[in-house]
């Protein structure tokens, strides 16, 4: 099945500082999200991007479909956007599961 | 509009005992999907419905466990005999077939602790 990898596993950010993660995946895909668990232990959907470029806010999301990687970048870092974030994609004749990475893990300090 | 709920949103339980989980999908959701979620670890596909049909199921999902949806709108997930290695968040999940290659909404979770 298709593989997926996401960077930094831990992140640890000041306030106000931006940051850059990345997902990384093993074959072409149908779709592509971006969730943000809280600490209760829901998933948060971002961005359904499985290819281009899509803004909401202080959050971006990248997706280079051929080239096989995702981006999602946060500016101006808030203590609130402490938590999980995941990717999450779909491929092939699987268009029903979704397969996540493990996950990137974001401290935000005051 | 309300999004997907689960009930109950804790259950701590007895090796031995069997536990029941429900899950409500986004109402026009035709496909429901069940994940487990352990320490540490990303979401994994269990099984999953479109309408009453189930189509799919992993290797996760041992003998033990047994998931429903009669009526095509909600869906319980049963675990027999539970074990301590069944202490996990278990997730459900909605979407409208066809609608941007089936993207998916999750509920709370249900956190499942087996002593």
């Amino acid at each position: 099945g298709i593989q997926v990898e996401q960077s930094p596993p831990d992140l640890i950010l000041q306030e106000g500082a931006n940051s850059t993660l990345r997902c990384n995946f093993s074959d072409s895909v149908n779709n592509l999200q971006w969730f943000h668990q809280n600490p209760w232990g829901q998933l948060i959907n971002l961005f359904y991007i499985p290819s281009g470029t899509k803004q909401n806010g202080r959050l971006s999301a990248t997706t280079v479909a051929t080239e096989r990687y995702s981006l999602l970048y946060i500016s101006s870092s808030q203590t609130t956007d402490s938590g999980v974030y995941f990717c999450a994609v779909n491929s092939g004749g699987s268009n029903y599961k979704l397969t996540f990475g493990k996950g990137t893990l974001l401290t935000v300090n005051p | 509009d309300t999004g997907v709920s689960q009930d109950p949103r804790h259950k701590i339980t007895k090796r031995g005992q069997n536990v029941t989980f429900r899950c409500d999908p986004i109402s026009e959701h035709n496909r429901l999907y069940w994940y487990r979620q352990t320490l540490g670890q990303g979401p994994e596909f269990l099984t999953y419905f479109q309408n009453e049909a189930q189509l799919e199921k992993s290797r996760l999902l041992s003998d033990r466990f047994s998931a429903e949806r009669p009526k095509g709108s909600f869906s319980t997930l049963e675990i027999q005999r539970t074990e301590q290695g069944d202490s996990a968040m278990y997730l459900c999940a909605s979407s409208l077939l066809g609608f941007r290659n089936n993207e998916q909404f999750f509920g709370p979770g249900t956190r499942l602790t087996v002593l």
